[in-house]
C-alpha cells in the first residue's frame, strides 16, 4: 500500500489561506489523490481528489505536482470551522476500494 | 438524504461480553465500508460489502470479528470475547458503485465508541 507523508500539525489565522503538503513519492500511476477531513466527534468528510491535474471544488483546490508525488490541499480562506484533521489518501484505481488513513495533518485556526 | 446513520453511538460492556452494531448506509449506495479508529490515528480500514457480497476483509478482523449484510441494505458488525483492545470508534461509510477511475467518495457515519470495561 503507498503512503503518504503529512506534517503533525499546522496552525493559521481565520480568513488567511491554508496550504496542507503531502508527500507520496510512492505513488502509481494509477492511483488517486483523495483528502478527507475530520472534525472533532464525527466521521471523516471527503474533501476533494485528483489524478493529475488541479482540481477544484466548494470546498477547496487541489494542487498536484508535476511528477505526482506531492500535492497540496489549498483552504482559499480559513474559517474556524475547518479546524479538523486533513488525511491525504491515495486511493487504488483498481483491486480494492479501501482508504488507508495515515495520521493527518492537525489544522488549528485561530481567530 | 438522512446519511449514514450507526447505533448505538456509544457502547459500554465488560470485557469477554458479545457486541453487534449497526450500520444504515444512504438509500441506493451498494458499497458498505467499516473502519476502525483508535485516539490519535486515523481509521484503520476493516472489510466492506458489494451489496450483500462480502468483498474484502483486512487482517485486522480476527476470527472474533463478523461482519454481514444480509439483504445489502443495513449492516451489523459483531465482535465475539471482546477485549481490552477492541476499545476504539468503529466507523461505517457507504458509496455508489465504484465506476471509474478515482471512485465515488464515502460518506461516514458518527461512529460507534466501543469501552470495554
Amino acid at each position: 500500500d503507498a503512503k503518504t507523508t503529512q506534517p503533525n500539525s499546522m496552525e493559521s489565522n481565520e480568513e488567511e489561506p491554508v496550504h496542507l503538503p503531502c508527500n507520496h513519492s510512492t505513488i502509481s500511476g494509477t492511483d488517486y489523490i483523495h483528502w478527507y477531513r475530520q472534525l472533532p466527534s464525527q466521521g471523516p468528510e471527503y474533501v476533494i481528489h485528483g489524478l493529475t491535474s488541479n482540481v477544484n471544488n466548494r470546498m477547496a483546490s487541489l494542487a498536484i505536482a508535476e511528477d505526482r508525488k506531492s500535492s497540496t490541499l489549498i483552504l482559499h480562506r480559513a474559517t474556524l470551522r475547518d479546524a479538523a484533521v486533513y488525511y491525504c489518501i491515495l486511493r487504488a484505481a483498481y483491486n480494492t476500494d479501501k482508504l488507508i488513513f495515515g495520521t493527518g495533518t492537525r489544522l488549528q485556526v485561530f481567530p | 438524504d438522512t446519511g449514514v446513520s450507526q447505533n448505538p453511538r456509544h457502547k459500554i460492556t465488560k470485557r469477554g461480553q458479545n457486541v453487534t452494531f449497526r450500520c444504515d448506509p444512504i438509500s441506493e449506495h451498494n458499497r458498505l465500508y467499516w473502519y476502525r479508529q483508535t485516539l490519535g490515528q486515523g481509521p484503520e480500514f476493516l472489510t466492506y460489502f458489494q451489496n450483500e457480497a462480502q468483498l474484502e476483509k483486512s487482517r485486522l478482523l480476527s476470527d472474533r470479528f463478523s461482519a454481514e449484510r444480509p439483504k445489502g441494505s443495513f449492516s451489523t458488525l459483531e465482535i465475539q470475547r471482546t477485549e481490552q483492545g477492541d476499545s476504539a470508534m468503529y466507523l461505517c461509510a457507504s458509496s455508489p458503485d465504484r465506476g471509474r477511475g478515482g471512485g465515488q467518495p464515502q460518506h461516514f457515519g458518527d461512529g460507534t465508541r466501543l469501552s470495554i470495561l
